[in-house]
């Protein structure tokens, strides 16, 4: 059974004060691991997809690295507007799994 | 461009009661899903579609009947709501699930209190 487990539950920052995000993850062959953010009230926002171990990709303060077991989000200066919950899901490669498992978050406060 | 919507956005149900959420995009994607959001545990897929005529049951389907009306729409059937039902419903949709990967998009949501 595929499983995603997100660290911390819950974070919160200073303004300025960078940190990063854990997405450990057990699946039977990986196809791809998403990144989502999500405010409060609203469904989850895209943002990053990673398909294979040592890939890396970023946008803006957001970075996001993947191994053979875990996701980073590394987060560089966050800033107030950066405070949300932050998905990871993980697509699995064996036949008939055609959506997405998701942890259950990482609610980031930014605190000015 | 509207991307997902789901109707109603809030819905108060009595225990017993039936009711139909609404999903449709605009966006020509083939594939189309029904999560559930409960606190602490995440989003939980309940049906998916993986393409237009096809539904399949996900990880929490007891409860719920979907119908794949065509390719833009997509609804959620509680034919007798049960408390345990009250949660958050998200509707989202994908251009498909085959490689490669794309993401998927997400509704605002529906705040479903079945009392």
């Amino acid at each position: 059974e595929d499983q995603v487990t997100q660290s911390p539950e819950a974070l919160r920052l200073q303004e300025g004060e960078s940190s990063s995000l854990n997405c450990s993850y057990t699946v039977s062959g990986l196809r791809g691991l998403f990144w989502y953010r999500q405010d409060p009230g609203k469904g989850p926002e895209f943002l990053f997809t990673l398909y294979s171990a040592g890939e890396e990709k970023e946008k803006e303060r957001l970075k996001a690295t993947l191994t053979k077991k875990e996701s980073f989000l590394h987060i560089t200066a966050p800033k107030p507007e950066d405070s949300a919950t932050y998905l990871c899901a993980v697509q699995a490669g064996y036949t008939g799994r055609r959506a997405l498992t998701f942890g259950s978050g990482t609610r980031l406060q930014v605190q000015p | 461009n509207a991307g997902v919507t789901q109707t109603p956005k809030f819905q108060v149900l009595k225990t017993g009661q039936s009711m139909t959420l609404q999903c449709a995009q605009d966006m020509n994607h083939n594939s189309m899903y029904w999560y559930r959001q409960d606190p602490g545990m995440g989003l939980r897929l309940i049906y998916y579609s993986a393409s237009e005529g096809t539904t399949d049951k996900g990880e929490v389907p007891n409860g719920y009947n979907v119908s794949r009306l065509n390719k833009r729409e997509f609804s959620l059937r509680l034919e007798s709501a049960a408390p345990s039902q009250t949660s958050v419903y998200f509707c989202a949709s994908s251009e498909s699930w085959k490689q490669p990967l794309t993401e998927a998009f997400f509704g605002q949501g529906t705040r479903l209190t079945v009392v």
